[in-house]
């Protein structure tokens, strides 16, 4: 079975630009969470998507938005973006029901020059 | 608000010995569930355990157990036979309510384990 798959690992942008990561969950995960992880900030939540609808969002500026499809397949886009947005952006999925644990994709890492 | 603390930030063991991490935590929800996942070097987070706030007994899985003192607020993890492969940070995570909220869970801070061979 194929874990969480997020895309692009690596990439570099520069100020004020904009950049969108996707991950795909888990098949059967309808659950999608993402964290932006930082040395400073340590892991923070950003938002969860179930079944295509924002269930959950974290203290961030508006600059950070995501959207989950159809087949769960979710992408998160950061706007205008800030040196303080060089992070690791970690995609999460997990089952409905259960004990909730969050299965990680390896992680799309941000520089921000 | 909900908070995980791990006063941690490196730890030591030798190789085969047993390693204690301490996490305490803050909710004023009585269903909760506690968490703890591993992050090697390489970044990706792999779940390890976890313990329901109405659990009776102490979640064990192989290697792991969770020290679950309630009263105290405490969930501590230990490793027992400590493997060099277990050097990682090892992350303490909450998550309030019923299982709706799973996909938003709070995260200590992290501690960085390092296994002596």
């Amino acid at each position: 079975k194929a874990g969480v798959t997020q895309t692009p690992r690596y990439l570099i942008k520069t100020r004020g630009q904009q950049v969108t990561l996707s991950c795909s969950p888990i098949s059967g995960h309808r659950s999608v969470s993402w964290y932006q992880q930082t040395p400073g900030q340590g892991l923070q939540f950003l938002f969860e998507y179930f079944s295509e609808t924002q269930r959950n969002k974290g203290n961030f500026p508006g600059r950070f938005s995501g959207r989950q499809f159809s087949n769960s397949r979710s992408e998160m886009n950061v706007s205008t973006l800030e040196l303080g947005d060089s992070a690791l952006y970690l995609c999460a999925s997990s089952l409905t029901g259960g004990t909730g644990e969050l299965f990680f994709g390896e992680g799309s890492r941000l520089t921000v020059l | 608000a909900q908070k995980i603390t791990q006063t941690q930030p490196g730890m030591f063991v030798q190789e085969k010995e047993a390693v204690t991490l301490d996490c305490t935590y803050d909710t004023s929800d009585p269903s909760y569930g506690l968490f703890w996942y591993k992050q090697p070097s390489s970044g990706e987070m792999i779940f390890l355990i976890y313990q329901g706030s109405y659990d009776q007994q102490n979640a064990t899985e192989g290697r792991y157990s969770l020290n679950f003192q309630k009263a105290r607020k405490s969930a501590n993890l230990v490793i027992s036979a400590s493997q060099l492969g277990d050097s990682a940070m090892y992350f303490c995570a909450m998550r309030e309510g019923v299982n709706t909220n799973a996909g938003k869970s709070t995260f200590g801070d992290g501690t960085t384990l390092t296994v002596k061979p």
